[in-house]
């Protein structure tokens, strides 16, 4: 296993169409984190799994955002009726909770340009 | 909420010097962790050093170093004997137990030649 795992690396749309991003987790590990990062800002917290299990969202997820990790495996990320806004680097992470200061590893990204 | 503030959008030190990147944060647990995170221009994220809001000691990786003031919430970064692959962006990060991250804005950090 080479780390966590994300497609594609780049996605450029154009506006009011949807995207779907996946993430493929570390295969040992339950919890799986999807963030966004704006140009200049830290990451921000999206929603999180621990196994298929969705346990929280944030304000930031709109209903135009939904995740989905089915079977607790790789997890989707899609975005409907893409605005301008939503241009942003969308990072995946994942972490095992068998110890509570396990660290959480990241993918490269997928950076989305919606146009 | 927890926030995580670095106050330092940018700084530079010149090769095999020290450097040290600040962040203050704000959170009523007693139970949580801090991170430094690297992140290179590839954009992958990378942990640089962890430490628990339970350890008095500061925690040390080879060069990377943090001094840790749990009273004054401040948790900050040294970069000993710094080196060109150090150039990154430096993000501290927060976590109660077994959630979320919470980032700052970043530091980024120039070594200068």
């Amino acid at each position: 296993d080479t780390g966590v795992s994300q497609n594609p690396r780049h996605k450029i749309t154009k506006r009011g169409q949807n995207v779907t991003f996946r993430c493929d987790p570390i295969s040992e590990h339950n919890r799986l984190y999807w963030y966004r990062q704006t140009l200049g800002q830290g990451p921000e917290f999206l929603t999180y799994f621990q196994n298929e299990a969705q346990l929280e969202k944030s304000r930031l997820l709109s209903d135009r955002f939904s995740a989905e990790r089915p079977k607790g495996s790789f997890s989707t990320l899609e975005i409907q009726r893409t605005e301008q806004g939503d241009s942003a680097m969308y990072l995946c992470a994942s972490r095992g909770i068998s110890k509570s200061n396990t660290e959480a590893f990241f993918g490269q990204g997928t950076r989305l340009t919606v146009v | 909420a927890q926030t995580v503030t670095q106050s330092q959008p940018e700084m530079s030190v010149q090769e095999a010097e020290t450097v040290t990147l600040s962040c203050t944060y704000d959170t009523s647990e007693s139970d949580y962790y801090l991170f430094w995170y690297k992140q290179p221009p590839s954009r992958q994220m990378i942990l640089v050093i962890r430490q628990e809001a339970y350890k008095q000691q500061n925690a040390t990786e080879n060069r990377f170093s943090v001094n840790f003031q749990k009273a004054a919430k401040s948790f900050s970064l040294k970069i000993s004997d710094s080196q060109l692959g150090d150039a990154a962006m430096y993000f501290c990060a927060y976590r109660r137990g077994n959630e979320k991250l919470t980032f700052g804005t970043g530091t980024r950090l120039t070594i200068i030649p």
